[in-house]
């Protein structure tokens, strides 16, 4: 299956600052990377589908001016989320979409909003 | 958001033992995945199911796609303790062009030696 990074692993950061958390195709043309979050003890939730070169699509409840993604090229999509609050603590896992419609996923990136 | 029912929520067993785990939805699906998540981690592809009644093993670990479409299970044949973890099943609906996945709340297995 295809490789995928994550940076950083984890960060920590104050209330109001925001964070850029970038996830890497090491060996796959990515054209679509999707975007989790996880809550401790509870499953996986779909923030947004990244399409490269494209907008992303936000999924309902999601707040589009506070989770920026950026997918500029076939190896690289960032998600930046501003104006981090305590909430907004939470584990962030990126995958992208195999050929024939299976994900593969980060390592994910730990957010602690102090 | 939506989920899968995934089932059972927990599993005790003792090493050597064998699991079973099903997942079930209201809706049809034309795409099954199985992923383990160790603590920390991002989720590992264990098993992809394309087509219904579709069975795939991976060394000890068996999954198949429900006849109708609407259903997988995943058993692991003779458990060990690296088995720990917690397991999830990923379905996509027949009527997403989009690749994507809708989870199951997950299921814990934890393995005493």
């Amino acid at each position: 299956g295809a490789v995928v990074s994550q940076h950083p692993s984890w960060v920590i950061c104050k209330s109001g600052t925001s964070v850029k958390i970038e996830c890497r195709s090491l060996d796959f043309q990515a054209t679509t990377m999707f975007w989790y979050r996880q809550f401790p003890k509870q499953s996986l939730m779909l923030m947004a589908t990244s399409n490269e070169g494209s907008k992303a699509t936000y999924e309902q409840g999601v707040e589009k001016d506070k989770f920026l993604i950026n997918h500029a090229s076939l190896t690289l999509s960032t998600l930046t989320v501003t104006s981090a609050h305590p909430e907004d603590s939470s584990f962030y896992i990126c995958s992208l979409a195999g050929g024939t419609y299976e994900q593969y996923f980060g390592p994910g990136t730990r957010l602690t909003v102090t | 958001g939506q989920q899968l029912n995934q089932s059972p929520q927990s599993m005790f067993i003792q090493e050597g033992e064998d699991v079973s785990m099903n997942c079930t939805s209201s809706s049809i699906f034309n795409t099954w995945l199985w992923y383990k998540q160790d603590p920390g981690e991002g989720p590992v592809l264990l098993i992809a199911l394309y087509k219904a009644g579709e069975l795939t093993s991976n060394g000890r670990l068996t999954a198949q796609f429900g006849i109708t479409r609407k259903d997988s299970f995943l058993n692991i044949s003779a458990s060990i303790p690296s088995d720990v973890g917690i397991y999830f099943c990923a379905g996509r609906y027949v009527s997403s062009n989009t690749g994507k996945l809708i989870f199951g709340q997950g299921t814990t297995l934890q393995v005493k030696p």
